[in-house]
């Protein structure tokens, strides 16, 4: 399995609501990242966990919380958004010294209302 | 800090063309560099991965570049398509192992 699998796809959701994005991977990788992504620019880093540590957080507002259960799995909590962060949240994982590069996944395209 | 340069940032092409894009870095201790592909909405897809040691990379109509010396890499496309059209970011890791990104080129093919 070479694959980075993200659920759901898309996401509409009120600022007063709590929702969960999913990610899974089973390529063995020990290093997993959130990204954030608004139209036209590039990802943009949230957070890195290495062996299922919370390695780097890039000053990410608390509304956004990161979990990671198992080496497979990657969750991002989500509670009192605003609209502004509306935007493709993308999750990719790699070896910890990223030595065969980056698998990222589809993407979950999140609008808040 | 790495700052990464994607040239140029949109390129519009009539099919069957042969296309370079290029993509230029600061610091020149970097790990490897990947080249990705996204469609509109979608994520990433990885094109090629260039290691450190590594000067090309091919992949069927795709080769990958590595100049260190000169912070360079170019992304050459043969014989372009209309399935080409997306956008191509360029991702370098160095000693963070944490990939920077370029702003990508946005690619449109026409038939």
């Amino acid at each position: 399995d070479t694959e980075v699998t993200q659920t759901p796809k898309h996401l509409v959701m009120g600022m007063t609501n709590k929702k969960s994005l999913k990610c899974e991977q089973h390529m063995g990788h020990r290093a997993m990242y959130w990204y954030k992504q608004k139209a036209k620019k590039p990802p943009e880093l949230m957070f890195v966990y290495s062996y299922e540590k919370l390695s780097i957080n890039e000053s990410v507002p608390s509304r956004f919380s990161p979990e990671c259960p198992n080496s497979s799995l990657l969750n991002l909590h989500l509670h009192a958004l605003q609209p502004e962060d509306s935007a493709l949240y993308l999750c990719a994982s790699s070896q910890i010294k990223s030595l065969y590069g980056y698998t990222f996944g589809s993407g979950t395209r999140l609008t808040v209302v | 800090k790495q700052e990464v340069t994607q040239i140029p940032a949109a390129l519009s092409v009539p099919e069957g063309e042969n296309l370079v894009l290029n993509c230029s870095f600061t610091d020149s201790a970097i790990y490897n560099l990947q080249w990705f592909r996204q469609d509109p909405g979608k994520g990433l897809t990885s094109l090629l991965l260039i290691q450190s040691s590594q000067r090309e990379q091919t992949s069927g109509r795709l080769n990958a570049s590595l100049d260190k010396s000169s912070g360079r890499s170019t992304l050459y496309i043969a014989a372009s398509q209309p399935g080409d059209s997306a956008t191509y970011l360029c991702a370098i890791s160095g000693g963070s192992y944490i990939p920077t990104f370029g702003r990508g080129t946005s690619l449109i093919v026409h038939p």
